[in-house]
């Protein structure tokens, strides 16, 4: 299976400043066939399930705020929260779907207000 | 809106079974393939099994192939999780969700707690 790594594992960041999250796949998520990355964002709140945010590495589900941007290719991606509010404390995970069957999430990334 | 509910969670002794189900509504069952993820108390998400939208495709994660069936009825919009020779290290949240937009998953239910002791 491929192996998702994030960082940090945690992030503690002020409000209004810019929050960005790493995640690293032991093998490239990338197809040709489609020139897509599979990678996934979500989010998760306490006592919540997860919330997609991106898909396809840096497309943002119907409804995310833009604040909300996804970056990279092959094996490196990253998530950016360009202006930290309040209700983006929460647990991030990012998921490779890149092999059938095998979907694999990263450990996690907390963040949390300075 | 779309709707995912999971049900059949509960305390079972370790060796035993459990069956979960999720209810699904608000969009076109028979389009999508569903899958089972959860999540242990504090920890991160697992992905656990897969079924395709009519069932000819199953998957599961190494943590539970051999002890675990996913199943679906399209005539009542559910998909089950049989789980039999339950483990301790079974215990956790378990969540159905949607694949959809870009084959993520892009709705996913409550969940439902499995806690597995005796």
């Amino acid at each position: 299976d491929i192996v998702v790594t994030q960082s940090p594992d945690s992030l503690s960041v002020s409000l209004g400043e810019r929050a960005t999250i790493y995640c690293k796949s032991s093998q490239s998520v990338f197809r040709s066939s489609n020139n897509n990355n599979y990678i996934a964002w979500y989010q998760q709140k306490p006592g919540q399930p997860p919330k997609l945010l991106l898909y396809w590495a840096s497309t943002r589900e119907s409804g995310v705020p833009d604040r909300f941007s996804g970056s990279g290719s092959g094996t490196d991606f990253s998530l950016t929260i360009s202006s930290l509010q309040a209700e983006d404390v929460a647990v991030y995970y990012c998921q490779q779907y890149s092999t059938t069957p095998g979907w694999t999430f990263g450990q996690g990334t907390k963040v949390e207000i300075k | 809106q779309v709707q995912l509910v999971e049900s059949g969670g509960g305390v079972v002794q370790p060796g035993r079974s459990l069956r979960l189900s999720c209810g699904a509504s608000g969009f076109t069952f028979t389009s999508h393939t569903i899958h089972w993820v959860r999540q242990a108390p504090g920890r991160g998400l697992e992905w656990v099994a897969v079924i395709s939208w009519n069932g000819g495709d199953k998957y599961y994660g190494d943590s539970v192939k051999g002890r675990f069936t996913i199943s679906r009825d399209n005539s009542k919009n559910t998909v089950y999780l049989q789980m039999n020779s339950l483990r301790r290290d079974d215990t956790g949240v378990y969540y159905c969700a949607r694949q959809g937009n870009g084959a993520a998953f892009d709705f996913w239910g409550r969940g439902t707690m499995v806690i597995v002791s005796s």
